[in-house]
């Protein structure tokens, strides 16, 4: 199964600042998505990622706050906009060959202060 | 109510115990059904994926989907303490192994004590 990498693992943020999560895999995949997973909660989609075409987000997610990008078939990155501490939350990324189950970084632990 | 219920837990066994986890759900398109073991600080692992109704087993692992009574279950055999983690069930109507959308439930968390 593909290997994914996330950066950052972690960080602390100020609150109406920005930060972008880079996802990196080690063989090209048909499909990439992004997830949230908030305390307490069910890991929730947030958008799938498509090369070359804007991402389809999911609802209650809109793409002024979480732009995301794929320019090829290995990368992706998702930014989290103007963030509050509502924001505070684990992102994860997760990539799929076509036909294949989805396979999950290690995910990038935000705090906003 | 929830597309996909799941009991957090926590579950404390003694080591060799059987385990069971279990998932209920609402969408009768669901096709393909996952278990996800997440250890503290990890990310989801995939354990066990299965298509439709039927059962599949890997090692200690035994994943079952009762799709006439939307029910999922994991069994763990002879558990071991490196099993403590917590298990995410996860489901998707995509006609393609799970490749699109994935549902999760809220994870249950376990704890297999020496």
């Amino acid at each position: 199964s593909a290997v994914i990498s996330q950066k950052p693992s972690r960080d602390i943020c100020q609150r109406g600042t920005s930060l972008t999560i880079q996802c990196q895999v080690d063989s090209q995949v048909t499909m990439m998505f992004w997830y949230r997973q908030q305390p307490g909660q069910s890991l929730t989609l947030i958008a799938t990622a498509n090369q070359g075409s804007e991402a389809t987000y999911e609802s209650g997610f809109v793409i002024d706050k979480f732009p995301i990008s794929r320019p090829n078939l290995t990368f992706s990155t998702l930014t989290v906009s103007n963030m509050s501490p509502e924001d505070s939350s684990i992102y994860l990324c997760s990539a799929s060959g076509s036909g294949q189950p989805q396979h999950f970084g290690d995910g990038t632990r935000l705090s906003i202060l | 109510q929830k597309e996909v219920e799941q009991d957090p837990g926590p579950l404390s066994v003694p080591e060799g115990a059987i385990v069971s986890l279990n998932c209920t759900y609402s969408n009768s398109a669901f096709q393909y059904f996952m278990w996800y073991r997440q250890y503290s600080r990890k990310g989801p692992e995939l354990l066990m994926y299965t298509y439709s109704s039927g059962n599949k087993e890997d090692g200690r692992f035994t994943a079952q989907v009762d799709k006439s009574s939307k029910y999922i279950s994991l069994f763990i055999r002879d558990s071991q303490p490196s099993d403590s983690a917590t298990y995410l069930c996860a489901m998707s109507a995509s006609p393609q192994s799970g490749s699109e959308k994935l549902v999760f439930g809220k994870g249950t968390k376990l704890t297999v004590n020496p």
